[in-house]
């Protein structure tokens, strides 16, 4: 949906390592976001972008940070892994934040062991 | 509090039977939007339907509408005739335009699975 593509899909990693996703799209959409999805706690902002170098915070962004520096994509980065951060991760677009939806990515499951 | 409140963790309804989704929001903004998303076993996010806080008349897109009561700040989601392949889990999120550190952003609720019964 809206040409997104997320990598890698699967991804196992060990407590404490570096971990980077991948987002990209090809609709030229203005805002990005990222998602995880819990059982039990449904889907939880982590980070957003409104514009090339412009990010900001979301409800859940404690070990996580992102860069945006192209339009088309959008990087989160999981400085030291924990086992706290298994998760399955969505990334989304949207054209505007007024009434458009999000358009999001097939998912990123990542175990942290 | 929570934003989004959805009520059934789990339901079934028989197939070609109508079924209800609930879902409650709670914002003191005037402008907000409500959204509804589909995700079946196989993961992905699908957007079924929004509402609008100031539209007129409840939304609807085929077999999905969204029974929205202002008052009441609830949007349930109705889906007509169900098919076996509604089962899946569904999603209610609100976007606030004006208030909050949430402004503009999808707040989502925890989900109601739904299993259709052939």
């Amino acid at each position: 949906d809206a040409g997104i593509t997320q990598s890698p899909r699967h991804k196992v990693t060990e407590t404490g390592t570096p971990v980077t996703l991948r987002c990209h799209q090809t609709e030229n959409h203005r805002y990005m976001y990222w998602y995880r999805q819990d059982p039990g706690h449904g889907l939880r902002l982590i980070h957003y972008s409104y514009g090339v170098k412009d990010t900001d915070k979301g409800e859940v962004s404690d070990g996580y940070s992102v860069s945006r520096s192209k339009t088309e994509d959008f990087l989160l980065t999981l400085e030291s892994a924990t086992s706290s951060q298994t998760s399955v991760y969505f990334c989304a677009t949207a054209v505007d934040r007024v009434n458009s939806p999000l358009h999001f990515g097939n998912g990123t499951r990542l175990t942290v062991t | 509090a929570q934003k989004i409140t959805q009520t059934q963790p789990g339901m079934f309804v028989q197939e070609k039977e109508a079924v209800t989704l609930d879902c409650t929001y709670d914002t003191s903004d005037p402008s907000y939007g409500l959204f509804w998303y589909k995700q079946p076993s196989s993961g992905e996010m699908i957007f079924l339907i929004y509402q609008g806080s100031y539209d007129q008349q409840n939304a609807t897109e085929g077999r999905y509408s969204l029974n929205f009561q202002k008052a009441r700040k609830s949007a349930n989601l109705v889906i007509s005739a169900s098919q076996l392949g509604d089962s899946a889990m569904y999603f209610c999120a609100m976007r606030e335009m004006n208030y909050g550190g949430s402004q503009g952003n999808l707040i989502f609720g925890k989900g109601t699975k739904l299993s259709v019964k052939p």
